[in-house]
């Protein structure tokens, strides 16, 4: 079973801020990762893939990076649009899929 | 514009069967890999089902034996018929199609969710 924690589970910070975001798996994943961006009330929407790819219409702060079992989703310049909450996703051992348990981005 | 409209949500008893239904426009789910995702505030985010683009389908061993994903063809719909259902089945589920072709794994299309309540 593939296990996805991602830390830190909340954090604060001020517009303009950069902010990083960490994901971690049980097991390597090659780079077979997504990121999600999640408001209240809506659904998922896909910024990342394959680690690092942004996803149509993503803007450029939003930064994926890592490989294997550790990843990092940046957000440089954050902006109060950003506050949400935002999941990790492994699709390296199909057809299971996996997301982590999130972290929550509240704008000071 | 392409989306997916989930529907069939609702409140059931713990044993009882529900079907949920995603109806596509703007995409043929003959042609996708369409998934039922579903979300609790204590479980977060877990995927439930796939039925790929040449039929075949996959459950999560949590509802295996237990729900069943289906696509209507005629009506371009996903369906999945939820049985024996239980307390900690209650969730909003969203229909989601897999991008395979891009992103080999990634959900880049998401309804807007349907609740599951079950309680007695």
């Amino acid at each position: 079973e593939i296990v996805m924690t991602q830390s830190p589970a909340t954090l604060s910070a001020s517009p303009g801020e950069r902010v990083t975001l960490s994901c971690r798996a049980s097991q390597g994943l090659i780079n077979n990762l997504a990121w999600y961006q999640q408001k209240p009330g809506q659904a998922p929407r896909l910024l990342i893939y394959f680690a690092s790819t942004r996803a149509t219409g993503v803007p450029a702060r939003f930064t994926g990076s890592g490989s294997g079992t550790d990843f990092t989703l940046t957000i440089s310049g954050l902006q109060s649009e950003d506050s949400a909450v935002y999941y990790c996703q492994q699709y390296n051992f199909w057809p299971v899929f996996t997301f982590g348990p999130g972290t929550r981005v509240d704008i000071k | 514009e392409v989306q997916l409209e989930e529907s069939g949500g609702g409140l059931v008893q713990p044993g009882g069967s529900l079907e949920l239904s995603c109806a596509a426009s703007g995409l043929t789910v003959t042609n996708s890999y369409m998934n039922w995702v579903r979300q609790t505030p204590a479980k977060g985010l877990e995927w439930v089902a796939i039925i790929y683009a040449d039929g075949k389908t996959y459950h999560a061993d949590s509802v295996k034996g237990r729900f069943i994903i289906s696509r209507d063809i005629s009506e371009n719909t996903v369906h999945l018929q939820m049985t024996s259902l239980r307390v900690e089945d209650t969730a909003i589920y969203y229909c989601a199609r897999l991008d395979w072709a891009t992103t080999s794994g990634a959900f880049d299309l998401w309804g807007q969710g349907t609740r599951v309540s079950v309680s007695s």
